[in-house]
């Protein structure tokens, strides 16, 4: 099984500022690599794919990097509606598909 | 608009059964993996069981033996049967669509709202 490290456990960031998230496999996963976002009380949205690429309604300030260990999601500029957890999720390996425990990002 | 909505969620005691349902929207569901996932209160995200668009399942290591996953295509429906219930398996259970048909580009694009799960006597 991949386990999956995320850090910091909680973000606090002030509006307009950045944040940069970590997430960390056991193993090289290449880029298959996915975020999530999950605001209080909803389901969980998929952010980024292929440890880079945008899903459909996300912004540019929204960018993910990495491969094989060592990704990172960085949001540019928080704003309100970006304060959520966030988790990273593996998809090289299976089964199980895998997900970090999640990076909460909260306002400073 | 592609849209997912789970049923089927409730209290049961420890050792009984439900079944979940997810009904699906908008694509050719027929085409494409689906997958559970879930998520204990206070909790992150696990992945509980996908199925594939050929049929094929796999199921993560705790339900095993316990939960079977199922999809009806006539009916654009996915089904989680949920039996010997633990109190660890109280969650919210989450119906989610895979970008592919088969279990490579394992990333859940469309998720539902979700249905929850409380075992307990």
């Amino acid at each position: 099984e991949v386990v999956m490290t995320q850090s910091p456990a909680t973000l606090s960031v002030s509006p307009g500022e950045r944040a940069t998230l970590y997430c960390r496999t056991s193993q090289s996963v290449s880029s298959n690599l996915a975020w999530y976002q999950q605001k209080p009380g909803q389901a969980p949205r998929l952010l980024i794919y292929g440890a880079s690429t945008r899903a459909t309604g996300f912004p540019d300030r929204f960018s993910g990097s990495g491969f094989g260990t060592e990704f990172t999601l960085t949001i540019s500029s928080l704003q309100s509606e970006d304060f959520a957890v966030y988790y990273c999720q593996q998809y090289n390996y299976w089964p199980p598909w895998t997900f970090g425990q999640g990076t909460k990002v909260e306002i400073k | 608009e592609v849209h997912l909505l789970e049923s089927g969620g409730g209290l049961v005691q420890p050792g009984g059964s439900l079944r979940l349902s997810c009904a699906a929207s908008g694509f050719s569901f027929r085409s494409y993996a689906m997958t559970w996932v879930r998520q204990a209160p206070g909790k992150g995200l696990e992945w509980v069981s996908g199925i594939n668009s050929y049929g094929d399942t796999y199921y993560t290591e705790s339900v095993k033996g316990r939960f079977t996953i199922a999809r009806d295509s006539p009916k654009n429906t996915l089904f989680l049967q949920l039996n010997s219930l633990r109190a660890e398996d109280t969650a919210i259970y989450y119906c989610a669509k895979n970008f592919g048909d088969d279990f490579y580009y394992y990333y859940l694009d469309v998720w539902g709202r979700g249905t929850t799960v409380t075992v307990s006597s």
